[in-house]
């Protein structure tokens, strides 16, 4: 039973353009919400966290936002550039442990 | 510049055979991760590890077992290996508990079970 839901497997946008990648959890003990960027033959690396304390984090062009009542957290890239393209995914933690719970994951693709 | 190395990048093992899948972090890390990842269901959590000889159970460790003899190490063994065992495996890394902190992530062992 999956805890963390992404419910598309693909998004496609123009460069330039917004990009938003969603992201539904089931477990309210998760207090910690982070979003990982995966390109092919790579281990996935960081891109940006909330705490649940916010409900908006922002680094440069990326922001993620939090509705804690509805369970859902998302991704926003603008502007969208052809190298965001990559896999996206969403992961959750909670208490005092570091382990983490992921979503199936994105796949975005930036067109030219 | 946080490094988390896979002993293999490609590994193709029989059906029965004993596996070892190596991770080795350079930065001091307390927390090491197993995942396995497959199309359609994200990265699954196998095993981790707080400290050394320290192991807690993730959501799928059946068929697995993990050992922690040194703090920069972290090891997969498939005791048996079974085609349903074909995957991606990731290793990660992460400070210590308390606050949640990023997991840095080695580049994966794509592991086919014949």
């Amino acid at each position: 039973d999956q805890q963390v839901k992404q419910n598309s497997p693909s998004l496609s946008v123009q460069e330039g353009r917004i990009s938003i990648l969603n992201c539904d959890y089931t477990n309210s003990m998760f207090d910690y919400f982070l979003w990982y960027k995966k390109y092919p033959a790579e281990g996935p690396t960081f891109l940006i966290s909330i705490s649940s304390i916010k409900d908006k984090n922002e680094d440069g062009r990326f922001t993620v936002f939090l509705n804690k009542s509805a369970k859902h957290l998302s991704l926003h890239i603008v502007p969208s550039q052809p190298g965001d393209s990559a896999v996206y995914f969403c992961a959750a933690s909670g208490g005092n442990n570091n382990d983490m719970r992921f979503g199936a994951g994105t796949r975005l693709t930036v067109k030219p | 510049d946080v490094k988390v190395t896979q002993s293999s990048r490609y590994l193709v093992k029989r059906t029965g055979e004993k596996v070892f899948l190596e991770c080795v972090q350079d930065m001091d890390h307390e927390n090491m991760f197993w995942y396995r990842q497959d199309p359609g269901l994200g990265l699954r959590l196998i095993y981790f590890s707080y400290d050394v000889k320290m192991k807690e159970k993730g959501d799928i460790p059946e068929g697995y077992s993990v050992s922690r003899e040194k703090k920069e190490r972290f090891s997969l063994i498939l005791e048996s290996a079974s085609t349903n065992q074909t995957s991606m495996y990731l290793c990660a890394s992460s400070f210590g508990t308390g606050v949640v902190h990023e997991q840095f992530f080695g580049p994966g062992t794509r592991l086919t079970v014949l």
